[in-house]
């Protein structure tokens, strides 16, 4: 039984491109969660998704960022026009309730 | 604003001993407390849930809940060096939602 899958695991961007992370639940699993984690800080919450709906975004930067989770196909987490501040490990998890357990992130770089 | 409070640490501890590392959250009704694991440059690790009050032992952690004071813990006894990780406290507020608050976690360091 896969754990939560996410790729890639590292992602280096230059200022201005576009970030796409991906991350595909554990079988079984209808809730998606999407985590920053900056170093030396704790995880952030960023947006909870079921399938094709969009639960909480309120962690969500209000420009650039936006996620889905469509009915086929993994979860996306995307970033327009990266700045610098935006690196940082991104990790996804998954629950079929409350225990979530988390992929092995993708640390972007924006240089 | 809900909110789960940690000791930063680091919180240091001879080879053998335990380790006891607290939590406290602010919405009452919360139904269901985490302890995840964390080391350096790696994804967290559920390693403990507890939804009821009083102890709950697996192996060589037991996590202790107290709604009353808003207070989880976890201890681990036998301290590993292997154990030297971050050790974040998640709780759920319950009321249909599944999403997790996280606490900024303590890091243990186990001394040989």
């Amino acid at each position: 039984n896969a754990g939560v899958m996410q790729n890639p695991r590292h992602l280096v961007r230059r200022r201005g491109q576009e970030a796409r992370l991906r991350c595909s639940p554990m079988k079984g699993h209808s809730h998606v969660y999407w985590y920053r984690q900056l170093p030396e800080e704790g995880l952030k919450f960023m947006v909870y998704l079921q399938k094709e709906n969009i639960i909480d975004e309120s962690g969500m930067p209000k420009e650039r960022f936006s996620a889905e989770f469509p009915k086929e196909g993994p979860s996306i987490l995307r970033i327009q026009q990266v700045v610098r501040g935006d690196s940082a490990a991104y990790f996804c998890a998954s629950s079929r309730d409350t225990e979530a357990f988390f992929g092995q992130g993708t640390r972007l770089t924006v240089v | 604003q809900k909110e789960v409070e940690q000791n930063s640490g680091p919180l240091s501890v001879p080879e053998g001993a335990i380790a006891s590392l607290n939590c406290t959250y602010s919405d009452r009704g919360s139904q269901s407390f985490f302890w995840y694991r964390q080391y350096s440059g790696k994804s967290p690790e559920l390693i403990m849930s507890i939804y009821s009050n009083g102890d709950k032992e697996d192996g060589r952690f037991t996590a202790q809940l107290n709604k009353a004071s808003q207070y989880v813990s976890l201890l681990i006894r036998d301290s590993q060096p292997s154990d030297s990780a971050t050790y974040l406290c998640a709780v759920n507020p319950g009321a249909g939602s599944y999403q997790l608050t996280f606490g900024k976690g303590t890091k243990l360091s186990v001394i040989p």
